[in-house]
């Protein structure tokens, strides 16, 4: 059975700073690994797809790695602002699309 | 807008009620999701729809039943609802199963 786990639960960083986001999950057989935004009493945005092929991904101050073998990714993201304080979620997709999520890391940016 | 949208945006309603929530994809999408987000903000898939089959069915009591009229539409129907269905209530949709699109959420309060 999957188990997705991420850490740390909360982070709390001046801005500026780079954010480092981890995620882990038991079971190496799966087929993609979504990272998603989501802001309080809203819903999820996604931020970044990577496929069970591929090693990173990237969009603007966003970096996302896998590691399939040892069931780890990450989410980095350079020069925190304000604007990325929010929940983000992890999620480890499986056969039709499955998504199987972390329970979050809640960021706050202080100005 | 291209977008993933749900109908309503909160309902509150008595236990034993009936309700549905309907959601709608104009993103061109052949698989759509039901997840739940519940208090402790933990999402987890319900159901999923692809090219209107039912392809994944949780444990999830059978009070809940989906159903898709056409691919760019899911709905939800909640029989006798009791206080523990009180969630947040996701549909997302996708493209053969690569990344998901989510909706606003639905906020379910069953007094």
């Amino acid at each position: 059975k999957q188990e997705v786990t991420q850490i740390p639960a909360a982070l709390s960083v001046p801005e500026g700073e780079n954010l480092v986001l981890n995620c882990s999950f038991t079971d190496s057989a799966i087929y993609n690994l979504q990272w998603f935004r989501q802001d309080p009493g809203k819903g999820l945005t996604s931020l970044l797809l990577i496929q069970s092929s591929q090693r990173e991904q990237t969009s603007g101050r966003l970096n996302a790695s896998l590691d399939k073998s040892s069931g780890r990714s990450t989410l980095y993201i350079a020069a925190s602002q304000p604007g990325d304080s929010a929940t983000y979620l992890c999620a480890v997709g499986g056969s039709w699309g499955k998504l199987q999520f972390g329970a979050g890391t809640q960021v706050v940016v202080t100005p | 807008d291209t977008a993933v949208s749900q109908t309503p945006k909160y309902l509150v309603t008595q236990m034993g009620n009936d309700k549905s929530i309907k959601c709608e994809q104009n993103l061109g999408h052949d698989t759509m999701y039901w997840y739940k987000q519940d208090s402790k903000k933990f999402l987890k898939i319900m159901f999923s729809y692809n090219n209107k089959e039912l392809i994944i069915n949780e444990t999830v009591p059978n009070r809940f039943s989906p159903k898709s009229p056409d691919k760019a539409h899911l709905n939800l129907h909640i029989n006798s609802l009791e206080l523990g269905d009180s969630a947040v209530y996701f549909c997302a949709s996708s493209l053969r199963g690569a990344e998901q699109f989510f909706g606003p959420g639905t906020r379910l309060t069953v007094l």
